[in-house]
């Protein structure tokens, strides 16, 4: 059963246009969201996160939305970039679930010049 | 202040052999996970470990797997007996201190094990 969902697997845009990217969850008890982004054969970095009592969080390009009556929350990067291709990961947490995360299965971003 | 520190980067094994697999957390950091990345898939919560406790192992599977964080050293995620389904990329994270709400992971960069 998979609590972190982000059912779009690849997304390909223009360079300096938006990119928009999902995830829903199902664990309503989840309380802090984060953005990973994973190069090939490198760790996942952070990128953003956002706790449940906001709706947004910005950072430069980056922007969070969290809507939780939806259980759905979205990272927008604008203008994207080339060097914004990469697979991006949604994770969750829940203070009661202890310190562990809980990872969507990734989206690839393709940005083309 | 170094990040978090895996190796060896590249691991193959033969099947029936132990692979194991080495993580140092950042520097004051005593929370350590690991992850299991499978091809095409995202990243699965194994272990998560506190120095010499094993706090939560609700992702390990019940035979051959094993992971300790010791008073002194890395992390350690041992896999026995590997078999092919094994072959996966180990993600290692280590956060703060007890008792702070953990609002971000630091990664390492990965081990990839390959069984032959």
């Amino acid at each position: 059963d998979q609590q972190v969902k982000q059912n779009s697997p690849s997304l390909s845009v223009q360079e300096g246009r938006i990119s928009i990217l999902n995830c829903d969850y199902t664990n309503s008890m989840f309380d802090y969201f984060l953005w990973y982004k994973k190069y090939p054969a490198e760790g996942p970095t952070f990128l953003i996160s956002i706790s449940s009592i906001k709706d947004k969080n910005e950072d430069g390009r980056f922007t969070v939305f969290l809507n939780k009556s939806a259980k759905h929350l979205s990272l927008h990067i604008v203008p994207s970039q080339p060097g914004d291709s990469a697979v991006y990961f949604c994770a969750a947490s829940d203070d009661n679930y202890g310190q562990n995360f809980v990872f969507g299965p990734g989206t690839r971003l393709s940005v083309l010049p | 202040n170094a990040g978090v520190m895996q190796n060896p980067r590249h691991l193959v094994r033969r099947r029936g052999q132990e692979a194991r697999l080495r993580c140092s957390p950042m520097k004051g950091h005593s929370h350590v996970y690991w992850y299991r990345q499978l091809p095409e898939e995202g990243l699965k919560f194994m272990v998560y470990l506190q120095k010499e406790n094993i706090i939560d192992e609700s992702g390990m599977p019940k035979e051959r797997f094993s992971a300790e964080f010791p008073k002194e050293g890395p992390s350690i995620l041992r896999i026995q007996q590997v078999v092919r389904g094994d072959s996966a990329a180990y993600f290692c994270a280590s956060s703060r201190e007890p008792g702070q709400r953990n609002t971000e992971a630091f990664f390492g960069q990965g081990t990839r094990l390959t069984v032959v």
